[in-house]
């Protein structure tokens, strides 16, 4: 079946400029995950949705970044005025539910550069 | 505040060794442990997912253990292959997020 799927998959971007990531989770999964892997750095979470709870937003490194998930299932991660330090792979991951026994399955990622 | 550390960073075998890559975690207050697989410039394949009620899980020539109380756990690869050259992640779950170690860049030489 479909995996979790992300656009684009590469985006260069001049600083300064906004930028839209876009997460196709796999369907029915509740729950949904943002997380960036700058290079050589390990995984960095950002952002976490459950159904229709308020999101877990204790990741997003500044409040250039925000991300919404519209009808509970395709979800946006937006960065305004882009600086340098944001280049990285971002990565999407789905799971039934969260927290406890479920897999996260995780997109290819979003690669942003930022000239 | 949850840290998890990988050791080694990179490891080199020949084809055919058996292996063990290891995985620390600070806070054993967690719901489950998973390991990954990412190739270069690709996304996360998860590998095995051990829950926290667990102690381990396998899958094929790979076994992943768990020992909550220690906060460790490794994977064991046997009989390696160049196809398994990858970098490995473990990642704990203590709340709604994943935490990730650094991973280890495993090299198998034909």
């Amino acid at each position: 079946g479909a995996g979790v799927s992300q656009s684009p998959s590469n985006k260069v971007t001049e600083k300064g400029k906004d930028v839209e990531l876009r997460c196709d989770p796999i369907s029915g999964h509740t729950a949904l995950y943002w997380y960036r892997q700058s290079l050589g750095q390990g995984l960095e979470f950002l952002i976490y949705f459950q159904g229709n709870s308020a999101p877990d937003k204790s990741g997003l490194p500044s409040d250039r970044f925000s991300a919404e998930r519209t009808g509970g299932s395709v979800s946006t991660l937006t960065i305004q005025r882009t600086q340098q330090e944001d280049s990285a792979v971002y990565l999407c991951a789905s799971s039934w539910l969260s927290g406890s026994s479920y897999e996260q399955y995780f997109g290819p990622g979003t690669r942003l550069t930022v000239t | 505040k949850q840290e998890v550390t990988q050791i080694p960073a990179a490891l080199s075998v020949p084809e055919g060794e058996n292996l063990v890559l290891n995985c620390s975690f600070t806070d054993s207050a967690i719901y489950n442990l998973q390991w990954f697989r990412q190739d270069p410039g690709k996304g996360l394949t998860s590998l095995l997912l051990i829950q926290s009620s667990q102690r381990e899980q396998t899958s094929g020539r790979l076994n992943a253990s768990l020992d909550k109380s220690s906060g460790r756990s490794t994977l064991y690869i046997a009989a390696s292959q160049p196809g398994d050259s990858a970098t490995y992640l473990c990642a704990v779950s203590p709340r709604n997020d994943m935490r990730f170690g650094a991973g280890t860049r495993l090299t198998v030489k034909p």
